[in-house]
């Protein structure tokens, strides 16, 4: 079946604009998680949902950043005013569940570069 | 603060060797150790380590875990170029659903 997808793929923008970034999880995947994947890093966990509830925000590095997932489904990660700080690797990834052997595959991210 | 350190950074070696890729770990209420292959964007999952000293293998790949002294390490026998990638571990705390990863090794095969 279909893996995670992101769109895009690749996204520039100029500093100070809005993006945002979309996530389809694996189908029947009822969690999901946002990560950032700066050059030469590990990725860093943002926000984590449930359903369509953000269960863990705990990530997310300031007020400027939002995520929703309305359905249960589709996610979307919404950046106000970017920064140049910004630019990195977003990944999305899904679980079955979110029991404590529950994998999270991940999708092939979106390279967010604000100039 | 939970943190995952991975060791080395970067490696290269020639195909047909065996490496050896390091994991430790400071994690509060320790659930479980992930390993991670990325080749281009998406990391793909390799293993999942939960108990000590039980090996999870998976052809030429090999991976286990030591509770004990907070580590884990990832073993490739007769390295194939096709094996070149960045190799992520990552922890999990019990209760909790994000991954901690370590900064990644990079692993390059020269034929």
């Amino acid at each position: 079946g279909a893996g995670v997808s992101q769109t895009p793929s690749n996204k520039v923008t100029e500093k100070g604009k809005y993006v945002e970034l979309r996530c389809d999880p694996i189908s029947g995947h009822t969690a999901l998680y946002w990560y950032r994947q700066s050059l030469g890093q590990g990725p860093e966990f943002l926000i984590y949902f449930q359903g369509t509830g953000a269960a863990d925000d705990s990530g997310l590095p300031n007020d400027r950043f939002f995520a929703v997932r309305p359905e249960g489904s589709v996610s979307t990660l919404k950046i106000q005013r970017t920064e140049r700080g910004d630019s990195a690797v977003y990944l999305c990834a899904s679980s079955l569940g979110s029991g404590a052997t529950d994998t999270q595959y991940f999708g092939p991210g979106t390279r967010l570069t604000v100039l | 603060e939970d943190k995952v350190v991975q060791s080395p950074l970067s490696l290269v070696v020639h195909e047909g060797d065996t490496v050896t890729l390091n994991c430790s770990y400071e994690v509060t209420n320790f659930r479980s150790l992930l390993w991670y292959k990325q080749e281009k964007k998406a990391p793909t999952f390799l293993f999942m380590l939960t108990s000590s000293g039980i090996e999870k293998k998976s052809g030429r790949l090999s991976s286990i875990l030591d509770k004990k002294e907070l580590f884990s390490i990832l073993n490739i026998t007769a390295t194939q170029t096709g094996d070149s990638a960045v190799y992520l571990c990552a922890a999990r705390a019990q209760g909790a659903q994000k991954l901690v990863f370590g900064q990644g090794t990079r692993l390059t095969i020269n034929p």
